[in-house]
């Protein structure tokens, strides 16, 4: 079966850009989330969707970050405007609705703001 | 919330040689615990999955145990090759609910030498 598929692989914006990544889950998971991972530490939790609704944002910083999976499938995650800080691989990982806790990764998008 | 501490963060080992990897857990209502696989600008792959259940699961060579009353648990590799070479990483969870947050350990870089 294919894998997740996530857009682009990486990124170099200017601090204070937007930028956007888009990721495609496998095909019959309902459940999407959104990891942060900075580099030499492990994956964080930023958003969970169960189909196009949000299960879990606790941890996304609202004022700069966005994210949407508006018909339950394919998930953007926006970032604007970024900061330095905000350098990291962004990872998409999807799951089976009654196997939340197993989750397949994409490639992730690394991000880099100069 | 849940905090998850992993140890060492680099090992070497020789081929053919055992290596283990430590994680101890802080909230005693996770019940899953998944060890991913790393390799440089990949994606974490899931290799092996323990949970409360069960005290160890064996996979060929791998091997994961756990100690509820100790909150830790470990992975074990036998017979180390070259291309076991990553970062591993450990992760706590809960299933049976509709929130998937894996919670990270910070990840062991592990280095095989021929």
């Amino acid at each position: 079966e294919a894998g997740v598929a996530q857009s682009p692989r990486y990124k170099i914006i200017e601090k204070r850009q937007s930028v956007a990544f888009w990721c495609n889950p496998i095909s019959g998971h309902a459940t999407l989330y959104w990891y942060q991972q900075i580099l030499g530490q492990g994956p964080k939790l930023l958003i969970q969707f169960q189909n196009n609704g949000v299960v879990d944002d606790s941890q996304l910083p609202k004022d700069r970050f966005s994210a949407e999976r508006l018909k339950g499938v394919d998930s953007t995650l926006k970032i604007q405007p970024a900061k330095l800080e905000d350098s990291a691989v962004y990872l998409c990982a999807s799951s089976l609705a009654d196997r939340v806790e197993t989750q397949y990764f994409g490639p992730g998008t690394r991000l880099l703001v100069l | 919330g849940e905090n998850v501490e992993q140890h060492p963060s680099t090992l070497s080992v020789q081929e053919g040689d055992s290596a283990v990897i430590k994680c101890t857990y802080s909230d005693s209502a996770s019940n899953y615990f998944p060890w991913y696989k790393q390799e440089l600008g990949k994606r974490p792959q899931l290799i092996i999955d323990i949970r409360s259940n069960v005290g160890e699961k064996k996979d060929q060579r791998i091997a994961v145990t756990l100690n509820k009353t100790a909150k830790h648990f470990s992975l074990h590799i036998t017979e180390t090759q070259p291309e076991d070479s990553a970062v591993y990483f450990c992760a706590a969870s809960m299933y049976g609910g509709s929130q998937g947050n894996l919670i990270f350990g910070k990840g062991t870089k592990l280095s095989v030498k021929p």
